[in-house]
This record gives structure tokens, sequence and C-alpha cells, in this order.
């Protein structure tokens, strides 16, 4: 069955950098689009950014755009979020997600999440 | 953006019952708006796709409606296992945005 499930959230300091992986199995990994998502605590769902198929197309949220870089790597069935200058308000439990399709479209599976937290 | 406005925040039914969570939209954004039940500790699950598609697997007690700017999902037959928290997401345009969220307690 298709399992996402993340990692490498944890504590870190203000405009420091961090990487979030999502190892992926129980799917072709290179046939479908790829997002990242987060919740913040006591605050709703926030969109953060989508990854095409073949990685070719990327689009992200206002708030992280030239900070954080979405990418894949097919050979390890793995989705990455590289975090660069982090801001306070980016502490959220971070969940990775496969689109329906190859390009953007709904969420079919979502993982549990890794909590980062922007701290000094 | 488009603002997804969802309602209520927090309902409770019991066994039996029938539940109406609205998901209103500010702008027109045709059938892109989708249905996801969350449970703690466990990865949100899609049960609503494209306004009123049944995802497979999903219990026919659920159902979708609405185009436009205005959805509901609708849960017949409440059962215990029914309670968690659900959430409406539009991916009509960038960002993706989602509803607030509704607590149900059955």
């Amino acid at each position: 069955q298709v399992q996402l499930v993340e990692s490498g959230g944890g504590l870190v300091q203000p405009g420091r950098s961090l990487r979030l992986s999502c190892a992926a199995s129980g799917f072709t990994f290179s046939g479908y689009a790829m997002h990242w998502v987060r919740q913040a605590p006591g605050k709703g769902l926030e969109w953060v950014a989508v990854i095409s198929y073949d990685g070719s197309n990327k689009y992200y949220r206002d708030s992280v755009k030239g900070r954080f870089t979405i990418s894949r790597d097919s050979s390890k069935n793995t989705l990455y979020l590289q975090l660069n200058s982090v801001r306070l308000e980016d502490t959220a439990i971070y969940y990775c997600a496969r689109d329906v399709g190859a390009v953007a479209g709904p969420f079919e599976y979502w993982g549990q999440g890794t909590l980062v937290t922007v701290s000094s | 953006e488009t603002t997804l406005t969802q309602s209520p925040a927090f309902m409770s039914a019991a066994p039996g019952d029938k539940v109406n969570i609205s998901c209103k939209a500010s702008q027109d954004i045709d059938d892109d708006v989708n249905w996801y039940q969350r449970k703690p500790g466990e990865a949100a699950i899609f049960i609503i796709q494209e306004a009123t598609s049944l995802v497979p697997g999903i219990s026919p007690r659920f159902s979708g409606s609405g185009y436009g700017t205005d959805f509901t999902l609708t849960i017949n037959d409440i059962e215990s296992e029914d309670a968690a928290y659900y959430f409406c997401l539009q991916h009509d345009d960038f960002p993706y945005t989602f509803g607030q969220g509704t607590r149900l307690e059955v």
C-alpha cells in the first residue's frame, strides 16, 4: 500500500537551514506530482509547494519563495524540502502528500508529518 | 488567493444522524474542491474528489455536493468511527487553500 514517511524535522535556529525528506513506497514514485503542506500549532493547514512528476515544474506559496526548495530523487523514491533562512513562523508540522496525477491536482495520500520548530 | 470558509468548526452528532459540513469559496472554483478526514495520530484520508466523486473504498454514507462557490460534505447514518476532523481543499488555483476544518464528535 502507499506509504509516505517524513523525516528530518527538529529544532532549528532562525536564519539556519534544514532539509526534510519524504520516503515514498507502494507506488511508482516517478509517475506522480508531490506536495508539501504544513500546519502551524493551533493554525489551519497551509499548502507549501508542489513538484511535477518529472521535477520540471515547481510552484511555491509566496511566503516561502526564494527560501524553500522542493526537489525529488526518483532513484531513491524520495521527496525533499530544503528550508533555508527559516523564520519563527515556519514552525509547523510538515506533511508530504501524493497527488492524484502527474502535474498538480488534489492530494490522494498523506504522510503523518514531521515537526519543525524554529527557535533561538 | 481563494479563501475557503468552512462551517461549523465543531459539531456533535448521535449515531444514525445525518450531518452537513459547508465549505464556501471566495470565488468561483468550478468543482475543484475535495474533502478529507483526519483522525489523531493518523494520516489524512481522501474521501471526496472534485466536489461530488466518492473516492474508491470510502463508505457510501459519505457524499459531496456543490459547484462554483458553495460545497457540502454530507455524512449519512453517522457511526462512532466517523468521529474525526474534516477539511476541504481547493486545487483550482495556486496557492492551494484549505478550509479551517470541522471537528465531528459522535
